[in-house]
């Protein structure tokens, strides 16, 4: 069985500084891995996803993540947060012979303050 | 492109009554899922269905049912409504033939209060 692990449920920073959101997971098996934003009153929407090969990953509006698998992390990164980028994001765990299922982290609010 | 659509979009419930949730999808996908999701708590599993014709329990099943009455459309009944059954329900799906290394597509949810 899969798990993640979101550290921190409400990030807030400063408009312009950097965005850090943390994503630990547990799997048995080579995982696949992706990161969703959620605006309010909206569904989940794909951000970026890791599956094989390169381990840094790049995703829409300047967001990125990296796979190192030492760590079992998959950190969410993007240089200089817009006012914009404000939202609740969830990582998520897949595994290849589980029909799709994902299994998502609890999420983080990412708060951006002028 | 529609995507996946779920009806209604807010319902009111007294305790006790019934209603079921409709999912339509129009990207062909093979497999389709069930969520709710709680302040704290992500989205949680209810039920899932990796093909037309088949459907599994989740994380959380009790006091639910479901019904993939074709490959487009995947519905979920409760069947008495409790108040902890309040809670915002997603659905979604996946892209046809391939397993886990695929995202998959979000509904807007159906915003369900139980009196």
């Amino acid at each position: 069985a899969q798990s993640v692990t979101q550290l921190g449920s409400h990030v807030s920073v400063s408009e312009g500084a950097l965005v850090l959101l943390r994503c630990n997971y547990s799997s048995s098996v080579p995982p696949y891995l992706f990161w969703y934003v959620q605006y309010p009153n909206q569904g989940l929407q794909l951000l970026l996803k890791y599956t094989t090969g390169a381990t840094l990953v790049k995703g829409i509006n300047g967001f990125e993540a990296e796979f190192k698998k030492s760590e079992t992390s998959f950190h969410l990164t993007k240089p200089s947060a817009h006012m914009s980028d404000a939202a609740e994001y969830f990582c998520a765990v897949s595994v290849d012979t589980n029909a799709g299922k994902s299994t998502f982290g609890d999420g983080t609010t990412l708060t951006v303050k002028p | 492109n529609a995507g996946v659509t779920q009806t209604p979009k807010f319902q009111v419930l007294k305790t006790g009554q019934s209603m079921t949730l409709q999912c339509a999808q129009d990207m062909n996908h093979n497999s389709m899922y069930w969520y709710r999701q709680d302040p704290g708590m992500g989205l949680r599993l209810i039920y899932y269905s990796a093909s037309e014709g088949t459907t599994d329990k989740g994380e959380v099943p009790n006091g639910y049912n479901v019904s993939r009455l074709n490959k487009r459309e995947f519905s979920l009944r409760l069947e008495s409504a409790a108040p902890s059954q309040t809670s915002v329900y997603f659905c979604a799906s996946i892209r046809a033939g391939r397993g886990g290394n695929q995202p998959q597509h979000f509904g807007d949810g159906t915003r369900l209060s139980i009196l």
